[in-house]
């Protein structure tokens, strides 16, 4: 069965710094893999997924995912973080063909410091 | 339009009491599904409905009865819940072919089980 680990429970960084959201998952085949951002009482919205081809696949909001088959890896980054990105960050996983789950990760929360 | 609605945002309700959760789309997408998600966890699936058909249910109790009266309208009828029932209720919706791999969430319901 697949999984998904998100290690980090909660991540502060400075507005205009860095980010990297660390996602690992567990599947035997070439999964696709998705980031969704969760504001607080808000539904979810997609930032970006992966299917197949290039691995650094661009989002929406300036975030950017790479995909590493190598380490089971697919890390959520933005160069330069803003206020408005504080917010719940959930990694998933879809095995492919027809199903309709998803298995989600435990999510990280990111705090932004002025 | 491009929006998943769901009504009410906020219901606080008895333990006797009957309610029910509606969500809207016109995207013309067939199927839907609705999700649990309790504080600071990741979404739960509850139930899929693909061609207004229950296609998935998640072993959940008996007091969430779902129903898809027509393809752009999904419904969660709600009785005899517990405190522990208390989430936010999301909705989704997939366009046909697409599975879990495009979900579009609605806000959610924010459930108070008194």
């Amino acid at each position: 069965a697949q999984s998904v680990t998100q290690p980090d429970i909660h991540i502060t960084v400075s507005e205009g710094a860095s980010l990297e959201l660390r996602c690992n998952y567990s599947y035997g085949a070439t999964p696709y893999l998705f980031w969704y951002v969760q504001s607080p009482g808000q539904g979810l919205q997609l930032l970006l997924k992966y299917f197949s081809g290039d691995t650094l696949v661009q989002g929406i909001k300036g975030f950017e995912a790479e995909f590493k088959r190598s380490q089971s890896s697919f890390n959520l980054r933005k160069p330069s973080v803003h206020w408005s990105d504080a917010a719940e960050y959930f990694c998933a996983v879809h095995s492919g063909g027809s199903n309709y789950k998803l298995t989600f990760g435990k999510g990280t929360l990111l705090t932004v410091n002025p | 339009d491009t929006e998943v609605t769901q009504t009410p945002k906020h219901l606080v309700m008895g333990m006797t009491n009957k309610k029910s959760l509606k969500c809207e789309q016109h995207m013309g997408h067939r199927a839907m599904y609705w999700y649990k998600q309790k504080a600071k966890k990741p979404p739960e699936l509850m139930f899929v409905y693909s061609y207004e058909k229950l296609s998935i249910n998640e072993s959940v109790p008996s007091r969430f009865s779902p129903e898809c009266p027509n393809s752009s309208l999904l419904n969660l009828h709600l009785h005899a819940l517990q405190p522990e029932d208390s989430a936010l209720y999301l909705c989704a919706s997939s366009k046909p072919g697409q599975w879990a791999r495009k979900l579009f969430f609605g806000s959610g319901t924010q459930l108070s089980v008194l």
